[in-house]
């Protein structure tokens, strides 16, 4: 069955450092999305992306943040420069065009910024 | 400001019972809900979703209930079976599913043998 992954797994860095967080989509999709769970916290939608640019922001995703789809497989996360309270589990999501769309999950970066 | 409430942190049901996972939102113009199973350190699973315009959905154990002038829906999974117990997110969107999803705290569903 197709799924979604990211890479790494685990992610420690320093704060003030630029970090990217990876993901393949499933490949069929075209609607890809980020969320992050602080830990104890709810998933928080950060962003999504359609047809090459940004569809829909949260206010978290500031100018701090940046999504790319470098390639035809890739999707990406940017932290430019990291602070202590972007330390969460960051998700990526995907989902087919069909009219619903479920969002197929991967199973998440852990980032630690100390 | 929690536009999708799960108000019961735990549940704890019997195996072969049945166990009924309920969750409530705030915003009208929400058209779209699911329900994510999540285990520790894994991503959320998909597991239902309906459209606001239907009030009920099944797929096999699971059935998700819409109430939408209560803003009310429900998870019942019959019967329950230990590979349940995880966390159960519901969550919530408009335009079908296309934007990001409003999700709740979640609830931790506890199957006891």
């Amino acid at each position: 069955e197709p799924e979604v992954t990211q890479t790494p797994s685990h992610q420690v860095t320093q704060m003030g450092q630029e970090v990217i967080l990876r993901c393949v989509p499933i490949s069929n999709h075209l609607y890809f999305y980020w969320y992050r769970q602080i830990l104890g916290q709810k998933v928080e939608f950060l962003v999504s992306f359609y047809n090459n640019e940004i569809s829909e922001k949260s206010e978290i995703f500031d100018d701090q943040f940046s999504v790319e789809r470098p390639d035809g497989s890739n999707f990406t996360l940017k932290i430019r420069s990291t602070k202590l309270e972007d330390s969460a589990m960051y998700f990526c999501a995907s989902s087919e065009w069909t009219g619903d769309y479920e969002q197929y999950f991967g199973p998440g970066t852990r980032l630690t910024v100390t | 400001d929690q536009q999708v409430k799960q108000n019961s942190p735990s549940l704890s049901v019997q195996e072969g019972r049945i166990s009924i996972l309920n969750c409530d939102y705030t915003n009208s113009m929400f058209d779209y809900f699911l329900w994510y199973k999540k285990y520790p350190a894994e991503g959320p699973t998909f597991l239902i979703s309906i459209s606001s315009i239907k009030d009920k959905n099944e797929d096999g154990r699971f059935t998700v209930f819409l109430n939408k002038s209560a803003k009310h829906l429900s998870l019942h999974i019959v019967p329950s079976q230990p590979g349940d117990s995880a966390v159960y997110f519901c969550a919530a969107s408009l335009r079908g599913g296309a934007d990001g999803l409003t999700f709740g705290k979640g609830t931790h569903l506890i199957i006891q043998p």
